[in-house]
């Protein structure tokens, strides 16, 4: 079965430090990863996406994650944080096969991003 | 038109009162979903439809009812709720494609309060 683990619930950094969100998976097949973002009071909207081919993913508003399967790890970076920035940001993992796969997208517990002036 | 589209955004219901969450896609997707999203907690996957059929439920109380009358729309009845059931509640939908999820895209919720 598949899980994911994202480290530190809260993260805080100055505006135009690097982001680092750290998500490190579980699963038992190649799994397709995820990154979203979620502004108070609105659902969750993609960022960026790995399927499969190029390792580093590069996500709208100047996110990328990497994906490195020898450390099951998927973490998100953005090399200036800017005070927009300000969100909840949610790792998730696909691994699933067959007609009723649709359930198969796993979340992680979410890591609350503020950025200080 | 966004292509998610939850309403009511907001819902203060009493323990007693029987109402329905709506949730409609214009995406043209074939899967659509009901997370439940409380403080302080991971996303609960609740309810999945796919091709209008429901395959997933994931221990969900009675008290919630699904129901997807066309790929396009997606409902979620509340009768006799609890406290407990105060949260925000998401819809999203995907595009199937070889068996193997899809993206998934969410409305803005629909945040219930149960009194």
């Amino acid at each position: 079965a598949q899980s994911v683990t994202q480290l530190g619930s809260h993260v805080s950094v100055s505006e135009g430090a690097l982001v680092l969100l750290r998500c490190n998976y579980s699963s038992s097949v190649p799994p397709y990863l995820f990154w979203y973002v979620q502004y108070p009071n609105q659902g969750l909207q993609l960022l960026l996406k790995y399927t499969t081919g190029a390792t580093l993913v590069k996500g709208i508003n100047g996110f990328e994650a990497e994906f490195k399967k020898s450390e099951t790890s998927f973490h998100l970076t953005k090399p200036s944080a800017h005070m927009s920035d300000a969100a909840e940001y949610f790792c998730a993992v696909s691994d699933g096969w067959g007609y009723s796969s649709a359930s198969k997208i796993i979340f992680g517990s979410g890591t609350r991003l503020s950025i200080r002036p | 038109e966004t292509g998610v589209t939850q309403t009511p955004r907001h819902l203060v219901m009493g323990m007693t009162n029987k109402k329905s969450l709506k949730c409609e896609q214009h995406l043209g997707h074939n899967a659509m979903y009901w997370y439940k999203q409380s403080a302080k907690k991971p996303l609960e996957l609740m309810f999945v439809y796919n091709f209008k059929e429901q395959t997933e439920n994931n221990s969900v109380p009675s008290r919630f009812s699904p129901e997807c009358p066309n790929s396009s729309h997606l409902f979620l009845h509340l009768h006799t709720l609890q406290p407990e059931d105060s949260a925000l509640y998401l819809c999203a939908s995907s595009q199937e494609r070889g068996g193997r999820t899809g993206e998934l895209f969410f409305g803005e919720g629909s945040r219930l309060t149960v009194l």
